[in-house]
């Protein structure tokens, strides 16, 4: 089946260092989307990608979306501690069915 | 702001026993979806629901799972005879069905499930 895998699995990083998790996907995606978890919390929309080669930003964030549509990244410039929790990539198919990634559990050190 | 609700927090149950796990979707959301995370790993989807069919559905959404949408508002997720591995977090997702390209999923809060 799809497998949807993250790297890294966790990172430690003090704050005000920037910060990237890649998605990876073995087969090639109708879009994607990202998600943020606290700890002891829900997942929570950040992002969809759909165009090849796409890239979105929000604030310190910035979600690019591969040409091949087979991968994406997740960067965080200047680490704040609110930035704490695991980001998830959630792989869509063009159905209402997604493959969420492995996760990246980010820790920002003060 | 809407949000997603889900009943109980906590269900304690005895393997082999039947759980139905309750979500109310916000109210202008068409698809609803049930996902599983088990303590510390990935979230995983079971089943996507629309127009009272299940859409989609992962394999580990066997015999022993079943949807409904028993009324207007209330979508649940009935696990027949528990298993010591369905211990996990239950999470309940809605979104507008805008079009899958357009599909931001809003998640509850979750139903711990813990089988003993």
């Amino acid at each position: 089946g799809q497998q949807v895998m993250q790297i890294p699995q966790y990172q430690h990083v003090q704050e005000g260092e920037d910060f990237t998790t890649y998605c990876n996907s073995s087969t090639t995606l109708s879009n994607i989307q990202w998600y943020k978890q606290r700890p002891g919390g829900h997942p929570v929309f950040l992002i969809q990608l759909v165009k090849s080669g796409e890239v979105k930003k929000q604030k310190r964030l910035t979600f690019q979306f591969g040409e091949a549509k087979k991968n994406s990244s997740l960067h965080i410039t200047a680490t704040q501690t609110t930035d704490v929790g695991t980001y998830f990539c959630a792989a869509g198919s063009g159905t209402y069915k997604y493959i969420f990634g492995t996760g990246t559990r980010l820790k920002v050190l003060a | 702001e809407p949000e997603v609700t889900q009943t109980p927090s906590h269900q304690v149950t005895q393997m082999g026993q039947e759980v139905i796990l309750r979500c109310v979707p916000i109210s202008n959301h068409l698809y609803f979806y049930w996902y599983r995370q088990i303590l510390g790993q990935k979230v995983e989807f079971l089943v996507s629901f629309y127009n009272n069919e299940i859409s989609e559905k992962s394999e580990i959404f066997d015999d022993q799972f079943s949807v409904e949408r028993p009324d207007g508002s209330n979508f649940t997720l009935k696990i027949r005879s528990t298993k010591l591995e369905d211990s996990a977090m239950y999470f309940c997702a809605s979104s507008e069905a805008r079009g899958p390209y357009s599909d931001e999923q809003y998640f509850g809060p979750g139903t711990r499930l813990t089988v003993t």
